[in-house]
């Protein structure tokens, strides 16, 4: 069974840092393309960031340069290391999991983890 | 970057009533499109990929379909359990943006 689940948030300063983590199970995170997307409170989805099989990574302009995505492919688990934050990174964050390695949706996400930025 | 623009932003109709969203892609996408389902306090769910390919398990009566850069998800009969906000997201490309979401609601 496909399980994904999130963990690492919590409630970080401003101009804090923080590494959230996406364990995966029931399949091989490093065959697949997997994605961060995040939910503001009361708002709409907005992806974040993605890394292919092959090791290639992309990010929204608006995390470009703060966040960097991961993967560990010995714990199979998925990482974004998040710095820089901001008031408007406070979210719900999601891993997700495209299958394959390249052009797909998103079939299976995580429970999800919240990220506070508040001082 | 593609811009992914969905409407109505919500909308309110009937227990059976045949229910309609549109997203529209700024530029081209060919049928890379999904539609997700996000219940209230729950996950977003898989509902339609390429366009018009429903995902396994997702009732019959959700459809897709497409028409140059227009896409559409059609409820052909509104359930109380399809009370829900709706995402279109491409997937041509690197950069996966989202629609604004459509809010589903029961009259």
């Amino acid at each position: 069974e496909v399980q994904l689940v999130e963990s690492g948030g919590g409630l970080i300063q401003p101009g804090g840092s923080l590494r959230l983590s996406c364990a995966a199970s029931g399949f091989t995170v490093s065959s697949n393309y997997m994605s961060w997307v995040r939910q503001a409170p009361g708002k709409g989805l907005e992806w974040v960031s993605s890394i292919y099989s092959g090791g290639s990574t992309y990010y929204a302009d608006s995390v470009k340069g703060r966040f960097t995505i991961s993967r560990d492919n010995s714990k199979n688990t998925l990482y974004v290391q998040m710095s820089s934050l901001r008031g408007e990174d406070t979210a719900v964050y999601y891993c997700a999991r495209g299958p394959g390695g390249g052009s797909s949706p998103l079939d299976y996400w995580g429970q999800g983890t919240l990220v506070t930025v508040s001082s | 970057d593609i811009q992914m623009t969905q409407s109505p932003s919500s909308l309110s109709a009937s227990v059976g009533d045949r229910v309609t969203i549109t997203c529209r892609a700024s530029q081209g996408i060919s049928n890379y499109l999904a539609w997700y389902q996000q219940k209230p306090g729950k996950v977003p769910k898989l509902l339609i990929y390429a366009a018009s390919t429903l995902q396994s398990g997702v009732p019959s009566r959700f459809s897709g379909s497409a028409s140059g850069t227009d896409f559409t998800l059609t409820i052909s009969s509104l359930q109380p359990e399809d009370v829900a906000t709706y995402y279109c997201q491409k997937y041509n490309s690197a950069l996966r943006t989202f629609g604004q979401g459509t809010k589903v609601e029961i009259k």
